[in-house]
This record gives C-alpha cells, structure tokens and sequence, in this order.
C-alpha cells in the first residue's frame, strides 16, 4: 500500500523569505515521489521528481526537495520565495514494488506569498 | 515538453443532459490516461483509468455506466457524464502517462456546473 500526507493545508510566507511545503509518505517498497503544482484554473504542472540518487533534487522555478528516507519525507523548499509562487502544491507517491503504477496524491498544501 | 489538451474547459448543462469531455495528448502516445476529479480545497480524486483498446478501471464508488470513458486511440480519452445532475458539478480533469520517464502530464481540466 502506499499513502502520503501533507500535514498543512495552508502555508504562509512573506516574499523574499524562505519556504518550505512538508510531505510525507508510506510505501512497502522503495518511493518514486513527485511534486506538482496547480495554479488557479488551470491543470497540474510537474515540478520535479526523485527516484534514486541524490537525495536533493532541483526542478522547475527555482523549487526543489529533499529525500529524507529515515524520516520518510520528501519536503518542498524554495530559497526565496515569489508571489508568483502562490499556488495549490500536490505531493505525490508510487511504490516501485508494488505491482500499480498509479501514484496516490496527497491532499495539497495551499501556499500564499504576501508581497 | 508533452502537452496534454483538454476540452472544454468550462461547461455549464441543464440537468439531465450529457456532458463529452475529451483528452488528447498532442505529442506524445498516451497508452494511459487517467480522469480524476477535484472539489473545492480539496485533493486529486482518482475515478478512472483508461488504458487504448480496452475497457476503463473504476475505483471504488465512481459508477461506470454514469461516467462513461473511451479511449479508442493512443492519444485521446473521453469522459461523458450521462444524466448529470447538480451534484456531479465539480472540477475534472484528465492525465496522460509518459511511459518512458513516468511523468504524469495534465490537462488543464474542466468546470463543470450543472444547473
């Protein structure tokens, strides 16, 4: 089974400032885990992906995520953050064991920037 | 980079009715593609997956015979929602599967309002 939770469904942050979106996630076997984004009225966007190698994995505008495996996380991180950076942010998980390649989203993390 | 298009984008049907939304993907071969629907503030919720040439796979509660999906082709899906009534009004959208790197690649999704 495979299972991810994002603990916050709100996040503030003011622009400039540093910004984190946590995730977690439960899997049998090994991860292969996602980030998307979704702005306002449209679809998803991928932001970036991990499956093996180093644990820090850089994407799309300036985002990237650290794999944690003993903590079982796979937090988002932006160094400086945008107003443009508002948006609706899915973390995503498929087991690489299990026989399904469908990944399970979690229930999205809602990130403001106030100018 | 792959792009997954939707239509329409935005609907509104009197009750009753049956609403045809399509999913193509324009530059790649789409073995999989997937229908989800999204409510206000709230997460991906996974319907179906369709897979060319065979029969859609409903998850648990999603009435097949009410949400009806084709994919005759490798790149296009359809969903129509037979008989809609205002509580299928909701945000849908579709996902198409790049096999080689399995990145999910969204449409831009569908509002649905049914009067």
């Amino acid at each position: 089974a495979q299972s991810v939770a994002q603990p916050e469904d709100q996040v503030n942050v003011a622009e400039g400032n540093p910004l984190t979106v946590k995730c977690t996630y439960s899997v049998s076997g090994n991860p292969y885990l996602f980030w998307y984004v979704q702005y306002p009225n449209r679809g998803l966007q991928f932001l970036l992906k991990y499956i093996t190698g180093d644990n820090l994995v850089k994407g799309s505008y300036g985002f990237e995520a650290e794999f944690n495996k003993s903590q079982t996380s796979f937090h988002l991180k932006k160094p400086s953050a945008l107003v443009s950076d508002s948006a609706l942010y899915f973390c995503a998980v498929r087991d690489l064991s299990g026989g399904s390649y469908i990944p399970t989203f979690g229930r999205g993390t809602s990130l403001i920037v106030h100018p | 980079g792959a792009v997954v298009s939707q239509h329409p984008s935005w609907v509104i049907c009197k009750s009753g009715t049956s609403v045809k939304i399509e999913c193509r993907s324009l530059d790649f071969q789409a073995t999989t593609m997937f229908w989800y629907r999204q409510f206000p503030k709230q997460s991906l919720m996974l319907m179906a997956t369709s897979n060319e040439g065979s029969k859609a796979t409903y998850e648990q509660g999603v009435e097949k015979d009410k949400f009806l999906i084709n994919h005759a082709s490798l790149t296009l899906s359809t969903l129509t929602v037979t008989s809609a009534h205002p509580e299928d009004s909701s945000f849908y959208i579709c996902s198409a599967r790049e096999v080689i790197n399995e990145k999910l690649f969204f449409g831009s999704g569908t509002q649905l309002s049914v009067l």
